[in-house]
């Protein structure tokens, strides 16, 4: 059974750093896309960038290049979706999410969602 | 970048009712083109891949249709169940992109 299991949730202040994973298990790591969703409630989903776990290949989303860093750890089969600098903007529900079924296209399965609180 | 808008953003309707939802591609984006059905609290879930094409499990109550740039998503005989937010979400070889979203209630 494919499963994508992301870490607990974390509240944070700003200007502090953090990283988040999300753990795969049930298919081979390295054939399939990693994606990172954020979802603000009440303000939709956009998709933040997707690593290649071959060769940590990471194509981005523009308007999230710069402020996080993806990135994954072949052997433990988990990416992960860093900060080093917290804004308050960035308190969401972060989802990682893989296209196994369909593709580098498509997003069929999809961890629990990490909230991320950042507040001073 | 390709905007994707969808309307209602939100509608109520009954048990068994058949309601459609309408996504909008701001270019031609061919029938690369899903819908997503997501509850409160949980992940995403695929429903409905290429516009048209089921994701194996998801009830045949369900289907879409569409390319270019105008897309439709129905539920046929609603069920109490359904009431969710849906997505659109279009992709392209620069990134994906998520419509604003419907809320669906049942009256």
């Amino acid at each position: 059974e494919v499963q994508l299991v992301q870490s607990g949730a974390e509240l944070k202040k700003p200007g502090e750093s953090l990283r988040i994973s999300c753990k795969a298990s049930g298919l081979i790591f390295t054939s399939v896309w990693i994606s990172w969703v954020r979802h603000v409630p009440g303000k939709g989903l956009e998709w933040m960038g997707k690593i290649d776990p071959v060769n940590s290949y990471v194509k981005s989303n523009p308007s999230f290049q710069g402020h996080v860093t993806i990135s994954v750890d072949k052997s433990a089969t988990t990416a992960y979706l860093q900060w080093s600098t917290l804004e308050a903007s960035d308190s969401a529900i972060y989802y990682c999410a893989t296209g196994y079924n369909h593709g580098p296209y498509y997003f069929d399965y999809w961890g629990q969602g990490t909230l991320v609180t950042v507040s001073s | 970048d390709i905007q994707m808008t969808q309307s209602p953003s939100s509608l109520s309707a009954s048990v068994g009712d058949r309601i459609t939802i309408t996504c909008q591609a701001s270019q031609d984006i061919n029938t690369y083109l899903n819908w997503f059905q997501q509850k409160p609290g949980k992940a995403p879930k695929l429903l409905i891949y290429d516009a048209s094409k089921l994701e194996p499990q998801v009830p045949s109550r369900f289907s879409g249709s569409g390319s270019g740039t105008e897309f439709t998503f129905t539920i046929n005989n609603l069920q109490p169940e359904d009431t969710a937010t849906y997505f659109c979400q279009q992709y392209d070889i620069v990134k994906f992109t998520f419509g604003p979203g419907t809320k669906v209630e049942i009256k």
